[in-house]
Order: structure tokens, then sequence, then C-alpha cells
């Protein structure tokens, strides 16, 4: 039974372009959460998708943007990257949007903005 | 949501119980208390979840006193592989934050020497 997975593993950008990380929910998951970790603290909400829709938003501005889709899998995509964009990028998935059940968490994407 | 306070690391040797203490002094009535273990460029872990009172896995112990405004994580007889950084997290929902949102502080680090 494959985990949560994410791609790519390691992505290095230039300032101002957009990037799009995916990640494929573990099996019987239909929840998908996005966290970003900065280097030495926690990780904080992004979003979270249910049913393809955005249901909750942490506070992260416009230029970071999610798409679910009917297999569950997900996107998140940042528009004109800022060198303090430069993080882990955590995918968690889970059964159901309400929080009841454990969360899964991907190996993460490391993103570097130069 | 409760906010957590946690040492910022702890050095321990091998063989030794560690226990790591978070405090959470605003703790609501239906906040539960989850730890989280990560491991470097790796996503978090789960490792055990409590209420109150005492709950044990095959992993570690959780001890939450009757006030509920802090906790204890205990890790029996730690090995080099149990170096990482714990996350105590207090939230509204059985298994984490509130509606799936989990709020991560910025940890404790656990080296554990030879």
């Amino acid at each position: 039974d494959a985990g949560v997975t994410q791609s790519p593993t390691h992505l290095i950008k230039t300032r101002g372009q957009q990037v799009t990380l995916r990640c494929s929910p573990k099996s019987g998951h239909d929840t998908v959460s996005w966290y970003q970790q900065a280097l030495g603290q926690g990780p904080q909400f992004i979003f979270q998708y249910y049913e393809e829709e955005e249901r909750q938003r942490g506070n992260f501005p416009d230029r970071f943007s999610g798409h679910q889709f009917p297999n569950y899998s997900s996107e998140l995509n940042v528009n004109a990257l800022l060198l303090g964009d430069s993080a882990l990028y955590l995918c968690a998935s889970s059964l159901g949007w309400e929080g009841n059940t454990e969360a899964f968490f991907g190996q993460g994407t490391r993103l570097t903005v130069v | 949501l409760a906010k957590t306070t946690q040492p910022i690391s702890m050095d321990s040797y091998e063989g030794q119980e560690v226990n790591i203490t978070c405090s959470h002094n605003n703790i609501a009535t239906n906040d539960y208390i989850t730890w989280y273990q990560q491991f470097p460029s790796q996503g978090p872990r789960f490792i055990i979840q409590g209420y109150k009172t005492k709950v044990t896995n095959e992993v570690a112990s959780l001890f939450i006193p009757a006030d509920r405004k802090s906790s204890t994580l205990s890790l029996p007889r730690v090995s080099l592989s149990d170096t990482a950084v714990y996350y105590c997290l207090v939230g509204g929902m059985n298994y984490g934050g509130s509606q799936g949102n989990l709020i991560f502080g910025k940890g404790t680090k656990l080296s554990v020497k030879p």
C-alpha cells in the first residue's frame, strides 16, 4: 500500500517564476492538505482540499493556489516566486476533512528559489 | 487554538528514557493532545494522541495530568534512530487540529548520542 507520494523531490526555480507541486494521497484517503516548512520551523498550514474544493486556508497569499482531481490527487501552484518561498512543501492526506482521522505526510518537495 | 511551549532541544544517550514536556495552559475542554515525530527531509509522523491520564502504544507513552495544562511524551530506551524533532499539537478535534488543520510549533530537537 503506497503512502503519500510527492513529486518532484527537489526543485530549483528562479525568482518570479511559477511552480507546480504534485501529491498523490494514501490509498483510501480523500482529503489533501498542504504545508510549508521553512528551515528550522514547524510546518505551516497552507490549505486543504476535499471533494475538489478548497475547504480551509491558512495565512498565505493568493499566489498560492491548488487543485484536487477526481482521483483525490492534488497540485499546489505558486506564482511569482519569491526568495522567501524556499522551503520544504509537505502534503498530508486523511479520510474526511473534519480532522478526526490520522493525517499521513509525504516526504515533501524541497523548493529552492534563487 | 491553544498555544504550546516545548524545549527547543534536548540531549540524551542511547538506552536512556527521554521525557519531553509540553505546556498548553489554555487548552480547551474538547482539545486533544497529539505528538508528531519528524526526521530531516521527511514529513512528520504521528506518534501518539491522548485526552487525559496516560496513553501507551508500541512507540511511546503520553502522560497528561488532571488539569491537562501540560503533557509529557516519554520515549523508553532511546536509540540513535530516535534523533528527530518532536512536535506537540493541541487541537479541537480528535487526531489534531480543528477540521484537519494541524498547528505546529517549532518542536523539540532531540539528539541521541552513543
